[in-house]
């Protein structure tokens, strides 16, 4: 099975600033990568698809990049409404798997 | 409006079996696949089954392998998940989920195996 490793675990963000959530595979999974945002009580919402593509109505401050084993979600300007748990997941092989998530919290 | 409604949940003891299903709306529900991720109480999510859009090829994650299974009535734009044999590690929220050009995910049902 792939196993998605997101780092950090946590992360302490002020409103405004660029960050950066990674997503490491144990194997390539090509650019099959794709990011989701949830909130508490709320079901995962896809942000990015195939490591890059945007989805209509998610905000432009929100961003993907990477191939094979190495991925990255870009929030360029966070702001309060994005404290929430972010989770990659592979759909290149079978079982699909997700990563652990990392948890944005206010600093 | 693309839409999936999750439904069947509750409360059962270890050992028993219960029946989930997922309404879908917005779409041609016929030619899609689908899927069921599971979320355990404050735990990440858990991709748990797959089934092609005519019923052709069945996928299942370990954990549920001879326990689950997924079907679905294309007539009735609904998709099931049979699960036999609860454990308590089974407690979790399940959603349904369409994957592909566009994505949706239902809004989860709450599955509590307890004695």
């Amino acid at each position: 099975d792939v196993v998605l490793t997101q780092s950090p675990a946590t992360l302490s963000v002020t409103p405004g600033e660029r960050i950066s959530l990674s997503c490491r595979a144990s194997e390539s999974v090509d650019t099959y990568l794709h990011w989701y945002q949830q909130k508490p009580n709320e079901s995962p919402r896809l942000l990015i698809k195939y490591a890059s593509q945007s989805i209509s109505g998610i905000p432009s401050r929100f961003s993907g990049s990477g191939s094979g084993t190495d991925f990255t979600l870009s929030i360029n300007g966070v702001e309060l409404e994005d404290l929430s748990i972010y989770y990659c997941q592979q759909g290149n092989s079978l079982p699909y798997t997700f990563g652990a998530g990392t948890k944005l919290e206010l600093k | 409006e693309v839409q999936l409604v999750e439904s069947g949940g509750g409360l059962v003891k270890p050992g028993s079996s219960l029946k989930l299903s997922c309404v879908a709306s917005g779409f041609t529900f016929s030619s899609y696949g689908m899927h069921w991720i599971r979320q355990a109480p404050k735990k990440g999510l858990e991709w748990i089954a797959l089934i092609y859009y005519d019923s052709s090829n069945k996928y299942y994650a370990d954990s549920v392998k001879g326990r689950f299974t997924i079907s679905r009535d294309n007539s009735k734009n609904t998709l099931y998940l049979e699960m036999n044999s609860l454990r308590s590690e089974d407690t979790a929220m399940y959603y349904c989920a369409k994957w592909g050009t566009t994505t949706v995910w239902g809004q989860g049902v709450m599955v509590t195996v307890s004695s």
